[in-house]
């Protein structure tokens, strides 16, 4: 039972243009959810974080906007940059969880100059 | 001020050998994780310890098991390797504090392959 998933496995876009990665999840007790950014033979790094008070949070170029009626998250990335390429995931997390994340699959995200 | 360590980087394994991973984190953080990612997966949380003394089990357990040496160090053994344990091995820890209570910041991984 996938709690957070991710339906697009990749994503191409052109540099300069507006990139937007999606997330849904399935259970009502998340209340955290975060991006995290993952380049090749390296770990995942932190990105933008949103608490479930909030439905936008915004950090340079990026922008996490989280729907909670529809369960459902997205990352925009404006403008895109070829260095943006990388996969990233989306993450939850329940006040009950003791900080525990749950991941989705992962969106391959790739940057076009 | 290196974050998060793993060694080895990489190991292969044959089935029914034993191997311990070894992590360690120098941010003073109280909790710390083990993940495994496959392809199509995400990240699968195995084991965590929420604070020097405590373990607990994760989402995929089995064939696992944890040591939390100290607060820095948070080991992952496998006892008796299987191919499906075929993976890419993350370690992750986090402050766990009120103002911070989820971020995590991960080591660079173990990519582990056992035949």
């Amino acid at each position: 039972d996938q709690q957070v998933k991710q339906n697009s496995p990749s994503l191409s876009v052109q540099e300069g243009r507006i990139s937007i990665l999606n997330c849904d999840y399935t259970n009502s007790m998340f209340d955290y959810f975060l991006w995290y950014k993952k380049y090749p033979a390296e770990g995942p790094t932190f990105l933008i974080s949103i608490s479930s008070i909030k439905d936008k949070n915004e950090d340079g170029r990026f922008t996490v906007f989280l729907n909670k009626s529809a369960k459902h998250l997205s990352l925009h990335i404006v403008p895109s940059q070829p260095g943006d390429s990388a996969v990233y995931f989306c993450a939850a997390s329940a006040r009950s969880n003791t900080g525990k994340l749950i991941f989705g699959q992962g969106t391959t995200l790739q940057v076009k100059p | 001020n290196a974050g998060v360590t793993q060694t080895p980087k990489f190991q292969v394994l044959k089935t029914g050998q034993s191997m311990t991973l070894q992590c360690a984190q120098d941010m003073n953080h109280n909790s710390m994780y083990w993940y495994r990612q496959d392809p199509g997966m995400g990240l699968r949380l195995i084991y965590y310890s929420a604070s020097e003394g405590t373990t607990d089990k994760g989402e995929v357990p089995n064939g696992y098991n944890v040591s939390r040496l100290n607060k820095r160090e948070f080991s992952l053994r496998l006892e008796s390797a299987a191919p499906s344990q075929t993976s890419v091995y993350f370690c992750a820890s986090s402050e766990g504090s009120a103002q911070k209570p989820y971020e995590q910041y991960f080591g660079p991984g173990t990519r582990l392959t056992v035949t």
